[in-house]
């Protein structure tokens, strides 16, 4: 099972660009990369996935290194409302369902 | 129209009582999920389940069971509560790699 690794937390001012990265470094051929975030009260919401190489959406974008040992969220320009636990998750649950690992989670504080 | 529904919200219950926590998707997905969040934020996963197949994390009491009545719902039985129950309960169910959770069920054992 891939281990994932993240910082417990992070803080960042408004307006800002906000990098947060996941190691993993037993991550499997299948694997895929989730992100997911969390707000107080509520369940995990899907944020970003990727395989490989790079992806964005309009929330944010996802940054893979050809060795995939390590991923990193990027959120432009975060607002106050972004202050949220982010999540990444490493699993190929189409394969092995129930085996994919959640990491710890990074709380992230966005300060005015 | 909530894609993925738990009830009950709150839960309060004694030890050694048996409670049950309801999830329904209406989303048509064939496989769902039940975790286990901690008041560290760690979320495990306890169960995986779809129409074939139940996928049990090792470290999971044989206290907790889930029972899937058809595939649209995963409710959650645990027996003997215990202190150490006390957690915040997501269910959840997948599309491809993206998981869908619900709100959640915040179980106190007293």
């Amino acid at each position: 099972l891939a281990k994932t690794t993240q910082p417990i937390s992070m803080d960042s001012y408004e307006g800002q660009e906000v990098n947060i990265t996941c190691s993993h470094n037993n991550i499997a051929t299948n694997d895929y990369i989730t992100w997911y975030q969390q707000f107080p009260s509520q369940g995990p919401r899907f944020i970003i996935q990727g395989y490989k190489t790079k992806v964005t959406n309009e929330v944010a974008s996802l940054f893979i290194p050809a060795d995939r040992k390590s991923s990193t969220l990027s959120l432009p320009r975060v607002s106050l409302s972004d202050t949220a636990v982010y999540y990444c998750l490493v699993g190929d649950e189409g394969t092995n369902a129930g085996k994919s690992t959640f990491g710890d989670g990074t709380t992230l504080t966005v300060k005015p | 129209d909530t894609a993925v529904s738990q009830t009950p919200k709150y839960l309060v219950t004694q030890m050694g009582n048996d409670k049950s926590i309801k999830c329904e998707q209406n989303l048509g997905h064939d496989t769902m999920y039940w975790y286990k969040q901690d008041s560290k934020k760690f979320l495990k996963i306890m169960f995986s389940y779809n129409n074939k197949e139940l996928i049990i994390n090792e470290t999971v009491p044989n206290r907790f069971s889930p029972k899937s009545p058809d595939k649209a719902h995963l409710n959650l039985h645990i027996n003997s509560l215990e202190l150490g129950d006390s957690a915040v309960y997501f269910c959840a169910s997948r599309q491809g790699e993206t998981q869908y959770f619900g709100p959640g069920t915040r179980l106190l054992v007293l």
